[in-house]
């Protein structure tokens, strides 16, 4: 169990330009969500998957926004046409279907929108 | 509206019981209370949660109300590694929406 990972860590870009973060959940976890957090608020919800399955969507999940979990292990999620207000920290969790009180964060991408 | 309120921060002197609390008034009946902390720059993580009956496990105790509208998250002995953002989180009903708000920041002090 080497935890979720995500990818890049940090990434800036240019407003108007597409970025696309991965995350690496546990393996054996079914369930992943990705969140995304702003400066001193807490994480906000953008989407839930179960196994392949886009379950759940944030109305924040705007048309620029997409996320995928094409064979129900990494998740992808990218951001066409950024803006400044997208900068921000995106984190992943993944949870097991037995134990999906309890999720497993990544330490996030940090995305800088210049 | 699913939400959670909890003060924004909270000071504890080393080795004292913190007491965390957060209003849910508008929980709904089958939904769960979720507690997570958040230590500077890095994800957040699992501590407990609880339907309607007191919970303890090796982190923490939660207390919830009869009536559910709150609950308290119990540190019985606090550490300086204790220091973090502390969420107390709900669902949208129906759904896999977790409602996370502002947390409390907790501060502990030697």
């Amino acid at each position: 169990d080497t935890g979720v990972s995500q990818n890049p860590r940090h990434k800036i870009t240019k407003r108007g330009q597409n970025v696309t973060f991965r995350c690496d959940p546990i393996s054996e976890h079914n369930r992943l969500y990705w969140y995304r957090q702003t400066l001193g608020q807490g994480p906000e919800f953008l989407t839930y998957f179960q196994n392949e399955a886009q379950l759940e969507k944030s109305r924040l999940l705007s048309d620029r926004f997409s996320a995928e979990r094409p064979k129900g292990s990494f998740s992808t999620l990218e951001i066409q046409r950024t803006e400044q207000g997208d900068s921000a920290m995106y984190l992943c969790a993944s949870s097991h279907r037995e134990r999906s009180y309890e999720q497993y964060f990544g330490p996030g991408t940090r995305l800088t929108v210049t | 509206d699913a939400k959670t309120t909890q003060p924004p921060s909270m000071d504890c002197a080393e080795g004292r019981a913190a007491n965390l609390p957060c209003n849910h008034s508008t929980i709904s009946g089958n939904e769960y209370v979720y507690w997570y902390r958040q230590i500077h720059s890095q994800g957040p993580q699992y501590i407990i949660h609880g339907l309607k009956n007191n919970e303890t496990n090796e982190m923490a105790s939660l207390i919830i109300t009869e009536d559910r509208k709150s609950s308290t998250l119990i540190l019985p002995h606090a550490t300086l590694r204790d220091t973090a953002v502390y969420y107390c989180i709900v669902r949208f009903p129906g759904t896999y929406k977790y409602i996370f708000g502002t947390g409390t920041r907790l501060k502990v002090l030697a």
